[in-house]
């Protein structure tokens, strides 16, 4: 089946850096999504990528499409404590249904 | 609120007993999932259902497991005879026509003791 692989798996960072993660899938997808998670909370949606090649930035956050469809990058920039919890990449296919990678856990230190 | 909600937001229960959730997409939203996310882990894909048709199944949805949406709205999950592997967050998404976005409600956490 398809499988995304995620990394890095944990990341600990000074308040101010800057974070990159990726994703990377042996499939195909047809949209990616970037989701963060909080403790017993479900995934807040960030970014929604719906064409390889496309770049698309939220306040701080900067995510892209890769131009073969397999895989996507999630850029934070002057990262701030709140910014702290797990950031999971999704693919979507005409199926329906999200393929999650295994998420990248920030820590962020004042 | 008009997010995604699940009910209950916890549930502790005993093995071999029978747990049903419930979950309440956001307005007009057609499809409905349900995932299943252990520690550590990724959501995993359960169920999909567009309007009251159930289209997919994954293969980790045992025959214990069954979940409805008899009239389009709001669906329920129900597990029969609980294990202790069931223990996990329960989570349910929508989107809306068209859309694939999907926008996730809080969970519902269970423990089997």
């Amino acid at each position: 089946g398809q499988q995304l692989n995620q990394s890095p798996q944990s990341m600990f960072i000074q308040e101010g850096e800057d974070v990159s993660m990726n994703c990377t899938s042996s499939s195909i997808f047809n949209t990616w999504l970037w989701y963060k998670q909080d403790p017993g909370e479900g995934p807040v949606l960030l970014i929604a990528l719906y064409k390889a090649g496309e770049l698309t930035s939220n306040g701080r956050l900067t995510a892209q499409f890769g131009i073969t469809r397999k895989d996507s990058f999630l850029n934070i920039s002057a990262s701030i404590p709140s910014d702290v919890g797990i950031y999971f990449c999704a693919g979507h296919t005409s199926y329906g249904k999200l393929t999650f990678g295994q998420g990248t856990i920030l820590t962020v230190h004042p | 609120d008009t997010g995604v909600s699940q009910n209950p937001r916890h549930k502790i229960t005993k093995r071999g007993q029978n747990v049903t959730f419930r979950c309440d997409p956001i307005s007009e939203h057609n499809r409905l999932y349900w995932y299943r996310q252990t520690l550590g882990q990724g959501p995993e894909f359960l169920t999909y259902f567009q309007n009251e048709a159930q289209l997919e199944k994954s293969r980790l949805l045992s025959d214990r497991f069954s979940a409805e949406r008899p009239k389009g709205s709001f669906s329920t999950l129900e597990i029969q005879r609980t294990e202790q592997g069931d223990s996990a967050m329960y989570l349910c998404a929508s989107s809306p026509p068209g859309g694939t976005e999907a926008f996730f409600g809080q969970g519902t956490r269970l423990t089997v003791v």
